[in-house]
């Protein structure tokens, strides 16, 4: 079964500055890779997935993250945080991509505090 | 947009009761969940149903069961709560067929059994 090893649980970062928050997942034939977000007192949102294709995928608010089949990771990047982007961050995966009903498994989450 | 929709924000309950946590989505969406929310454990799956009366258990079914006699409510029962299951209960939904489609989450349940 597949698992996701978040390494960071909490991450500081001064606002303007990059970020970088890893994720890497079990071995697997194919995966579909997922990071989501929640902002306090919120559900989680999608902020941006990798089904196939490119291995560099972007989100809306200038976040990006790139697939590394060698290495099992998925890290989430930015070159520059602002205060809105402190939240919750999920890596998550999905290891039957052709399985209509796979369960998605979810890392244990990066807490992201961008401090002013 | 896809909205899911749970009953409760905040709960309180005693050992002993049987909890309902109510979860409606309105997007026709085949697939549904229940997770459980705990700090450094991230999410992990109580139940999942992909179709109307069909349901699969998650990594953590036991003291839960689940109801889903429509397809659009899908319900969370804790037959006899305890403390250790004071935790935030997420619902989510995701249209079927591609496990690849996006998950949606209601903004979560905060349980707390005294």
């Amino acid at each position: 079964a597949q698992s996701v090893t978040q390494l960071d649980s909490q991450v500081p970062v001064f606002e303007e500055a990059p970020v970088e928050l890893r994720c890497n997942y079990s071995s697997s034939v194919s995966v579909y890779l997922f990071w989501y977000v929640q902002y306090p007192n919120q559900g989680l949102q999608l902020l941006l997935k990798y089904l196939s294709g490119s291995t560099l995928v972007e989100s809306i608010n200038g976040f990006e993250a790139e697939f590394n089949k060698s290495q099992t990771s998925f890290h989430l990047r930015k070159p520059s945080v602002h205060i809105s982007d402190t939240a919750e961050y999920f890596c998550a995966v999905s290891d039957s991509p052709y399985v209509a009903y796979d369960k998605v498994i979810f890392g244990p989450g990066t807490s992201l505090s961008v401090i002013p | 947009d896809v909205k899911v929709t749970q009953s409760s924000r905040y709960l309180v309950k005693r050992t002993g009761e049987k909890v309902f946590l109510e979860c409606v989505q309105d997007m026709d969406h085949e697939n549904m969940f229940w997770y459980r929310q705990d700090p450094g454990l991230g999410l992990r799956l109580i139940y999942f149903s992909y179709d109307v009366k069909m349901k699969e258990k998650g990594d953590i079914p036991e003291g839960y069961s689940v109801s889903r006699e429509k397809k659009e409510r899908f319900s969370l029962i804790l037959e006899s709560a305890s403390t250790n299951q004071t935790s935030m209960y997420l619902c989510a939904s995701r249209e079927g067929g591609n496990s690849g489609n996006t998950i949606y989450f209601g903004e979560g349940s905060w349980l707390t059994v005294v």
